[in-house]
């Protein structure tokens, strides 16, 4: 398996483009989860699924911030309209049904808001 | 709620030294602990985990962490450190019987080793 897969690598936009972010998890995992990681307040979870359906989205910072899973294959973090604050790395990661298995990350996105 | 502390935000050590990273965790339930590796640019591996048994847990390239339940604490130490364990290292924990899947975070520590 290729592992998850994330795209773009990294993102320069300006001040106020709508930014999507794409994650693609392992085949098999349904439970994906979308972190952001920054140099002040370290690795935050800011939503995750299972079975496509959102079952904790309270770390997304504001409503400028959303989070799909259209299938068991792909998701998508969309910031619109973004802002100089929300450059950051973004990780997305997908595991199994059981807690006690591990979390594979993507290699992340790097976003840069000018 | 859980929370992990990671006291060194960053470790410097000569190559062949021991190392001890130190990782404290809250948690009003039993948790499960991981330890996660990040080299540069890239994401995240996990390292080792403490799920039940044996205290002590090791990994394939020499790194062993043990779980304190009276300390709440889950250490990382490498007897021998090499150039290539340069990285930062985060201790992770989740909830055990909430049905909550996702990773809390600590706020890492860097270890750079030096020739």
């Amino acid at each position: 398996d290729a592992g998850v897969i994330q795209s773009p690598r990294h993102e320069v936009t300006e001040m106020g483009q709508e930014v999507t972010l794409r994650c693609k998890p392992i085949s098999g995992h349904n439970s994906l989860f979308w972190y952001r990681q920054t140099m002040m307040r370290g690795l935050e979870l800011l939503i995750y699924f299972n079975n496509n359906v959102p079952i904790d989205d309270s770390g997304m910072p504001e409503d400028r911030f959303s989070a799909k899973m259209p299938n068991a294959s792909f998701s998508t973090l969309k910031i619109q309209p973004s802002e100089p604050r929300d450059s950051a790395v973004y990780f997305c990661a997908s595991s199994r049904e059981n807690m006690n298995t591990e979390a594979f990350f993507g290699q992340g996105t790097r976003l840069t808001v000018v | 709620a859980q929370s992990v502390t990671q006291l060194d935000s960053q470790v410097p050590v000569f190559e062949e030294a021991p190392v001890e990273l130190r990782c404290n965790y809250s948690s009003s339930v039993s948790v499960y602990l991981f330890w996660y590796v990040q080299y540069p640019n890239q994401g995240l591996q996990l390292l080792l985990k403490y799920l039940s048994g044996s205290t002590l847990v090791e990994s394939i390239n020499g790194f062993e962490a043990e779980f304190n339940k009276s300390q709440t604490s889950f250490h990382l130490r490498k007897p021998s450190v090499h150039i290539s364990d340069t990285a930062e290292y985060f201790c992770a924990v989740i909830p055990l019987d909430t049905g909550r899947r996702a990773l809390t975070f600590g706020s890492g520590t860097r270890l750079q080793v030096q020739p």
